[in-house]
């Protein structure tokens, strides 16, 4: 079955710093979301992708879909001690999947101060 | 506000006693799903429904019973409750308008004792 590989699983930054999580997938990506969610909590949505080269930022953060529509990234510059948690992205397999979405493992975010 | 609601928040029971774990949206979306998310294993669905009386498995459904009986309501049941299903539980609901968020509910900690 399709599956996303997000890498890395976890990542130590020293607050200030750049970082980048990536979410890669065999096939089309057809709607791409990235979630964060602090430990033990629930998901918060923060942002969708749907095209090709498509690129949005909020804050800190920038997400990009690829051309190809087969990987994302997401980008936070200078992190701060609030970006620490889980980022996982889902994503929507092709039409008349019952509006299921894929998932990946996570990426464990710690900053260090 | 647009929400998912889950309750109760955190539960600690015994095998075998019966228990359900409420969730409603306010959104009138179609879709509904139930997740379980455990250590190294990232989300793994459970259940999840299209519409009103319209359920199907997920991929770890084995334990689990759900109904969906109003459109805003998606129980999560555990007839008889074993310690593995002690694990961390979300509903999401989604709208079926293109490609859309899932949104997730603050969860649910289980433990079964």
């Amino acid at each position: 079955s399709q599956e996303l590989e997000q890498s890395p699983q976890s990542l130590i930054v020293q607050e200030g710093k750049n970082l980048t999580i990536n979410c890669t997938s065999s096939k089309t990506l057809y709607g791409l979301y990235w979630y964060k969610q602090k430990y033990g909590e629930g998901l918060i949505f923060l942002m969708m992708l749907q095209k090709g080269g498509e690129e949005k930022s909020h804050e800190k953060i920038t997400a990009k879909l690829d051309e190809k529509k087969q990987q994302s990234s997401l980008h936070i510059t200078a992190s701060q001690p609030s970006h620490a948690g889980i980022y996982l992205c889902g994503a929507d397999v092709p039409p008349g999947s019952n509006y299921q979405l894929i998932w990946g493992a996570g990426t464990k975010l710690i900053i260090k101060p | 506000e647009a929400q998912v609601t889950q309750n109760p928040r955190y539960l600690i029971t015994v095998t075998g006693k019966k228990l359900t774990v409420t969730c409603s949206q306010n959104m009138n979306h179609e879709y509904m799903s139930w997740y379980r998310q455990d250590p190294g294993l990232g989300l793994r669905q459970i259940y999840y429904s299209m519409n009103v009386e319209v359920t199907d498995k997920g991929d770890v459904p084995e334990g689990y019973k759900v109904s969906r009986k109003e459109k805003r309501n998606f129980p999560l049941i555990l007839e008889s409750p074993s310690p593995n299903q002690t694990s961390l539980y979300f509903c999401a609901s989604r709208g079926t308008g293109g490609y859309q968020p899932q949104h997730f509910g603050d969860g649910t900690r289980l433990s079964i004792l």
